[in-house]
């Protein structure tokens, strides 16, 4: 039973380029949720998805950040436009439902690095 | 956004040694999970804890949530090199996890 899978693991752009991030969530996980991490501010919560709905996205930058989860395929965050400051860790977690436990299983990361 | 604050922030011990690592908030948690990041990985779930006062253990860890549920614990018992990581805790999305604890354990 494959785990959470994230690709590209390493990913570099130039500024004003666009970065896809890709999630495919554990088999029989329904929700999704993507968090950035960088060492000297944690691990930060961006959106919350379920297939085809976005349920939170209190934690994603009004501009330039997009995320979505269709009904078939991996889950994609989308950075338009990238910046220096995107450079940083993307974490996508899954978990088979919305449970009080609301135990979250994560992915190896994507690793941008913008120059 | 709930907030968890984590402390000590960074610990470096010897092996062999034990140690205590608190996980805090002001707010009320239906359940807590703690997590250990290696180097270049994603976090790893570890436990969840879910009824107040509750101890859960799992080898050398002993994990505890207060009886508020407002707080938990993680005491591990003769630390060991492969314990080394950072170690967060958290209560589910929405959160900003953040620094954790990041231990270092030296042979």
């Amino acid at each position: 039973n494959a785990g959470v899978m994230q690709n590209p693991r390493h990913l570099v752009r130039r500024r004003g380029q666009e970065a896809r991030l890709r999630c495919s969530p554990m088999k029989g996980h329904s929700h999704v949720y993507w968090y950035r991490q960088l060492p000297e501010e944690g691990l930060k919560f961006m959106v919350y998805l379920q297939k085809e709905n976005i349920i939170d996205e209190s934690g994603m930058p009004k501009e330039r950040f997009s995320a979505e989860f269709p009904k078939e395929g991996p889950s994609i965050l989308r950075i338009q436009q990238v910046v220096r400051g995107d450079s940083a860790a993307y974490f996508c977690a899954s978990s088979p439902s919305a449970g009080s436990y609301n135990e979250q299983f994560f992915g190896p990361g994507t690793r941008l690095t913008v120059l | 956004t709930q907030l968890l604050e984590q402390s000590p922030q960074f610990l470096s011990i010897q092996e062999g040694e034990n140690l205590t690592v608190y996980c805090n908030s002001s707010s009320v948690f239906s359940s807590l999970q703690w997590y250990r990041q290696e180097p270049g990985e994603g976090p790893v779930l570890l436990v969840t804890v879910v009824t107040g006062g509750e101890v859960k253990k799992l080898k050398r860890l002993t994990f505890q949530f207060g009886d508020a549920r407002k707080d938990s614990s993680l005491h591990i018992t003769a630390a060991q090199p492969g314990d080394t990581g950072l170690y967060l805790c958290g209560p589910g999305y929405a959160l900003n996890f953040g620094k954790g604890t990041s231990l270092l354990v030296t042979p």
